[in-house]
Formats: structure tokens, C-alpha cells, sequence
């Protein structure tokens, strides 16, 4: 069975950095790309970012871009983000998603909740 | 810009109605159209991709149409666990991988 396990979310300061971290376990980690979306507390969903399953191409959401950074350790089968410069909007929960579409393989962690406020 | 528009954004209905929503494309997906089931303090759930497929252990109350532009999933006869929030998104590993704004459905 697929687990995903999102670790590294807290309290930030305005311009602070935090790494979230992803677990997977269940299916060969290197054969899928990987995910992340937020959610803003009473909002909806928002495609951040993705990786290729050789870590070789990403992808950014403009709200995002040049201030996090996405990486993958296939070797611990692992899944990062990097978030520099946070700004109190990108205040949500982050989940981490395992997905293939095309088919009915879609599988989410729990998520990890970012609060960035002073 | 990509965007994907749901309708209604809440929609209040009783248990045993038919429940009727709408998610609108800027430009075509073709059939890359998913559908989300999301609970409170819940991760979202799976029902439907490629516009028309029910995802594994998904009821067959639920159903998808359309291509293109315009998309409907369908909730034949609601029970009572149905009453959430549904997301469409375009479904792909390459931008953009936009989701809709959300319908929440609620008891009416």
C-alpha cells in the first residue's frame, strides 16, 4: 500500500525559510512524479510544484517561483520543498502527492501545516 | 492564464436529489479532467479522472461527462457521506495542473 508522510511544517517568521519533507513508502519511488499542493486555511486547492521521477525537471507555480525550491532523494525515497522568503500567504497545509495520470493511481499524504505569521 | 471555473459554488440539496456539477476550461484539456472529493481535515479523494472513469471503489452514483471545455459530474442519488466539497483539475505531471475553485455541497 502506497503511504505518503509529509514531515518539517511550524511557525515561521515573514522571510524565513522551512524545508517540508515526504516519506513515501508502497511502489517505486523513482518511477513517479511527485507533487506538491497547498491549501490555505478555509480555501481551496493549489497546485505549488512538480518533479519529474528522475529529479531532472520541475515545475513551479508562478506564486511560488524563485522562492522554493523542489528536490527528490530517490536513494530514501523522499520528497522535498524547499520554501525561502515566506510570506504570511503562503500560510496552508502542504500535501504531497504520488499521481499517475491516466489511471486511478492517486495517492495524498496527510499534509503538514506552514503558518508564517509573526 | 489557465483557469478552470466551477459551478455552482454551493449547491443545497437533500438526500436522495440529484446532484449536478459544473467545472468550465479557458481552453481545452481534452479529457485530462479529474474530479476530488474532499472532506473536512481530510486530504482529498479521488472519484473520477479522465473526465468519465470512476477511480477505484468509487460508488456508481458517481459519474463524469464531457470533453473539451465543459465537464459535469453527476451524483445520481445523494447519501448523507456525499455532502462535501468537490474539486475538477486538469490532471497531468506538466503545467498547468490547475484545479477549479471548489463546489461545496451541502444538506439542504
Amino acid at each position: 500500500e502506497v503511504q505518503l508522510l509529509e514531515s518539517g511544517g511550524g511557525l515561521v517568521l515573514p522571510g524565513g525559510s522551512l524545508r517540508l519533507s515526504c516519506a513515501a513508502s508502497g511502489s517505486t519511488f523513482s518511477n513517479y512524479a511527485m507533487t506538491w499542493v497547498r491549501q490555505a486555511p478555509g480555501k481551496g486547492l493549489e497546485w505549488v510544484s512538480v518533479i519529474s521521477g528522475s529529479g531532472d525537471t520541475t515545475y513551479y507555480a508562478d506564486s511560488v517561483k524563485g522562492r522554493f525550491t523542489v528536490s527528490r532523494d530517490n536513494s530514501k525515497n523522499t520528497l522535498y520543498l524547499q520554501m525561502n522568503s515566506l510570506r504570511a500567504e503562503d500560510t496552508a497545509v502542504y500535501y504531497c502527492v504520488k499521481d499517475l495520470p491516466g489511471t486511478t493511481f492517486n495517492y495524498w499524504g496527510q499534509g503538514t501545516l506552514v503558518t508564517v505569521s509573526s | 492564464e489557465f483557469v478552470l471555473t466551477q459551478s455552482p459554488a454551493t449547491l443545497s440539496l437533500s438526500p436522495g436529489e440529484r446532484a449536478t456539477l459544473s467545472c468550465r476550461a479557458s481552453q481545452s484539456v481534452s479529457s485530462n479532467l479529474a474530479w476530488y472529493q474532499q472532506k473536512p481535515g481530510q486530504a482529498p479523494r479521488l472519484l473520477i479522472y479522465d473526465a468519465s472513469n470512476r477511480a477505484t471503489a468509487i460508488p456508481a452514483r458517481f459519474s463524469g461527462s464531457g470533453s473539451g471545455t465543459d465537464f459535469t459530474l453527476t451524483i445520481s442519488s445523494l447519501e448523507p457521506e456525499d455532502f462535501a466539497v468537490y474539486y475538477c483539475q486538469r490532471r497531468s505531471n506538466w503545467p498547468p495542473i490547475t484545479f477549479g475553485q471548489g463546489t461545496r455541497l451541502e444538506i439542504k
